[in-house]
């Protein structure tokens, strides 16, 4: 069956980087669009933005514009997010998750990023 | 940004109720909404999309209804396990943006 299995739990620095995989499982890669997402402590749920597996054009919201990067392996069905400039504020679970005809239907189990210094 | 409002906020209801939760965008989002159900410690579980298709498992106890800017979430006989946090998302432009949620909490 469909499966997104997302690295583990990071803690990080004030100013530091994270990347984020989500590796696929169950369905043909290069057939479904892979949101991103994050969850602070406390808040819903917050679209970060999507990545075509074809041909890897991210589509970032505007909000993280800049300091986000999302790219995906074919060859290990495997997507990636990286966030630069780490804050306080980006202390949050991370999410990847598949599409259905654009609404994500099936997602990853989170993984927490904790920003502290 | 389209804002997404939902109501109410909280809402506490007996087993077999009929409940309802309201979404309000801010600007007309065709039916490119989607319902959400979350419980604690887990990620978001798709119920509903484009405004009122189930998802395949879903309870036909969930329904959807609506277009443009107001939309409806109904938990039909209201189950223990009902228990959770519910969000929509819009996904008509970009950025993909939720609702605040509503918390059902079972009397």
């Amino acid at each position: 069956q469909v499966q997104l299995v997302q690295s583990g739990p990071e803690m990080k620095t004030p100013g530091a980087s994270v990347r984020i995989s989500c590796k696929t499982f169950g369905y043909t890669f290069t057939d479904f669009y892979i949101h991103w997402l994050r969850q602070a402590p406390r808040q819903g749920p917050e679209w970060m933005g999507m990545i075509s597996p074809t041909s890897g054009t991210p589509t970032y919201s505007q909000k993280f514009q800049g300091r986000v990067t999302m790219t995906r392996d074919t060859s290990t069905s495997t997507m990636y997010m990286e966030l630069r400039s780490l804050r306080s504020e980006d202390t949050a679970i991370y999410y990847c998750a598949r599409d259905f005809g654009v609404f994500p239907s099936a997602w990853g189990q989170g993984t927490q990023v904790t920003v502290s210094s | 940004d389209i804002q997404l409002t939902q109501s109410p906020p909280f809402l506490s209801a007996s087993v077999g109720d009929r409940v309802t939760i309201t979404c309000r965008a801010s600007q007309g989002i065709r039916n490119y909404l989607a319902w959400y159900q979350q419980k604690p410690g887990k990620a978001p579980y798709l119920l509903i999309y484009a405004a009122s298709t189930l998802q395949s498992g879903v309870p036909s106890r969930f329904s959807g209804s609506g277009s443009g800017t107001e939309f409806t979430l109904t938990i039909s006989n209201l189950q223990p396990g009902d228990c959770a946090t519910y969000y929509c998302q819009q996904l008509d432009s970009y950025p993909f943006t939720f609702g605040p949620g509503t918390k059902v909490d079972i009397k």
